[in-house]
C-alpha cells in the first residue's frame, strides 16, 4: 500500500461526456502527478501539481486540466471525452527531494469511454 | 527516436534463473532513473530506483546505470514465478522550481518466469 488512494477505480462515460477523477496524496506529500497509460503502452505524464499550481504539462490538450487543493489532493478532468481517451488513469505523490525525488502510485481509475 | 526505449518481450527465464531487463534513454539531463514492477491490471510498484553511475543491490534486484551509455539495467537473481509482471524502466527530470521528477516511461518488458 503506498497510502495514495484513486477514485472511483473504474468509470464508463460515453464519447462527449466529462469526468472527474479524484486522487488523495500520500501523507507529507505536497506534489501530485497524473500519468495517463494505455494498453500496452507505458504511462505517459500528462501533469503535475505542486502547492496547489501547475509545475509541468505533458503533450497533452486542453481539455486535459486539473486542481490541487490546500490539503494537496487533487483532481483530473477531462471534457469532450474522446474513444482515444480510454486508459487508465494513474495519480502518482511525492515530497519534493530534487533528483531523488520518488513518486507512489495510486491503484489507478480505468475509464472506459463508449 | 523514443525517449525511453525497453524490448517488449516477453523475456522468458526458468525458475532460479537471472533475468535481465534493458533500457536505453535518449535525454542526457535525465537525473534519475527508476524500475517499476506492474502486474496485469495493477499499478506500478518502484522496485528500484539508481542516480548515479554503477550498480546498487537490494535483495535479489540489481539496477546499474551508465549515463556515457544513457543505458540503464535491471537484474533479478533467482527469479520466481511470482517475478512474472512488466517491468518498467521510467527516467526523471526534476524540476528548477520544486515539485517532483517528471518521468518518462518506456513501454514495459514483459517477463515470464517458467517452472
Amino acid at each position: 500500500e503506498t497510502g495514495v488512494t484513486q477514485s472511483p477505480t473504474h468509470l464508463i462515460k460515453t464519447r462527449g461526456q466529462q469526468v472527474t477523477l479524484r486522487c488523495s496524496s500520500q501523507s507529507g506529500h505536497n506534489t501530485v502527478s497524473w500519468y495517463q497509460q494505455a494498453l500496452g503502452q507505458g504511462p505517459q505524464f500528462i501533469f503535475q501539481y505542486y502547492r496547489e499550481e501547475e509545475n509541468g504539462r505533458g503533450n497533452f490538450p486542453p481539455r486535459f486540466s486539473g486542481l490541487q487543493f490546500p490539503n494537496y489532493s487533487s483532481e483530473l478532468n477531462v471534457n469532450a471525452l474522446e474513444l482515444d481517451d480510454s486508459a487508465l488513469y494513474l495519480c502518482a505523490s511525492s515530497s519534493y527531494r530534487g533528483a531523488k525525488n520518488i513518486q507512489y502510485f495510486g491503484a489507478g481509475t480505468r475509464l472506459s469511454v463508449l | 527516436q523514443k525517449e525511453v526505449e525497453q524490448n517488449s518481450g516477453p523475456l522468458s527465464v526458468p525458475e532460479g534463473a537471472i533475468a535481465s531487463l534493458n533500457c536505453t534513454y535518449s535525454d542526457r539531463v535525465s537525473q534519475s532513473f527508476f524500475w517499476y514492477r506492474q502486474y496485469s491490471g495493477k499499478s506500478p510498484e518502484l522496485i528500484m530506483s539508481i542516480y548515479s553511475n554503477g550498480d546498487k543491490e537490494d535483495g535479489r534486484f540489481t539496477a546499474q546505470l551508465n549515463k556515457a551509455s544513457q543505458y540503464v539495467s535491471l537484474l533479478i537473481r533467482d527469479s520466481q514465478p511470482s517475478d512474472s509482471a512488466t517491468y518498467l524502466c521510467a527516467v526523471g527530470k526534476a524540476g528548477v522550481t520544486g515539485g517532483g521528477n517528471k518521468l518518462t516511461f518506456g513501454t514495459g518488458t514483459q517477463l515470464k518466469v517458467e517452472l
